[in-house]
């Protein structure tokens, strides 16, 4: 079964440092996509980023960017330094192919970003 | 504005009492569903539609109905509301057979508490 995990509860990062938020994904299909979305705390779904497993270049987007490990079925997020505003839930997400646009999500990260 | 629209934002019943949580999206969008979201769960997918008059259940639809009379709108019906049905709410939208980085537009949630 298509399964997505997220193994930190809550990470906690200094302003202006980078962040690494894991995600592993188990799925048998050859073809799928993973997403990264915010959750701040007024509770709105802010997609942040996305990378296609045929895609061969990681997806970076402003300060967000994907470390995309096929072999080892990762898809960390690395948020590059960090803004008080960064503060949020973070969310991974994985579609398979044929999944009309199902998205199946992990349990989430908490991210503090201390001054 | 593309955007998807919920309402009431934020709900407090009692069990057993009918209530129906309103989506509408301007984008003309096939594809709808809707989400609940719970801690250490993250999202779960609770009913989707293809298009006008095609419904199916998602992975957790047990108490919810859904009906997709019009393209636009796709209300999610709890007949008879239980506790384990408190949760934040959030319906999306997107293009039917979504490929690549099309993504679903998620609305602002709906926070509901059964007491």
């Amino acid at each position: 079964a298509q399964k997505i995990t997220q193994t930190q509860p809550g990470m906690f990062v200094q302003e202006k440092e980078a962040v690494t938020l894991d995600c592993t994904y188990d799925t048998s299909d050859q073809s799928y996509g993973l997403f990264w979305y915010k959750q701040p705390s007024s509770g709105e779904m802010i997609f942040l980023i996305y990378q296609g497993s045929y895609d061969e270049q990681n997806a970076t987007e402003g300060r967000y960017s994907l470390n995309f490990q096929k072999a080892r079925k990762s898809a960390n997020l690395v948020i590059s330094a960090s803004q008080l505003g960064d503060s949020a839930m973070y969310f991974c997400a994985m579609r398979e192919k044929g999944g009309y646009n199902k998205l199946i999500f992990g349990a989430g990260t908490r991210l503090a970003v201390h001054p | 504005e593309a955007q998807v629209t919920q309402n009431p934002r934020y709900l407090i019943t009692v069990t057993g009492k009918k209530l129906t949580v309103t989506c509408s999206q301007n984008m003309n969008h096939e594809y709808m569903s809707w989400y609940r979201q719970d801690p250490g769960l993250g999202l779960r997918q609770i009913y989707y539609s293809m298009n006008v008059e095609v419904t199916d259940k998602g992975d957790v639809p047990e108490g919810y109905k859904v009906s997709r009379k019009e393209k636009r709108n796709f209300p999610l019906i709890l007949e008879s509301p239980s506790p384990n049905q408190t949760s934040l709410y959030f319906c999306a939208s997107s293009l039917a057979l979504a490929g690549g980085i099309d993504t679903q537009y998620f609305g602002p949630g709906t926070r509901l508490t059964v007491l």
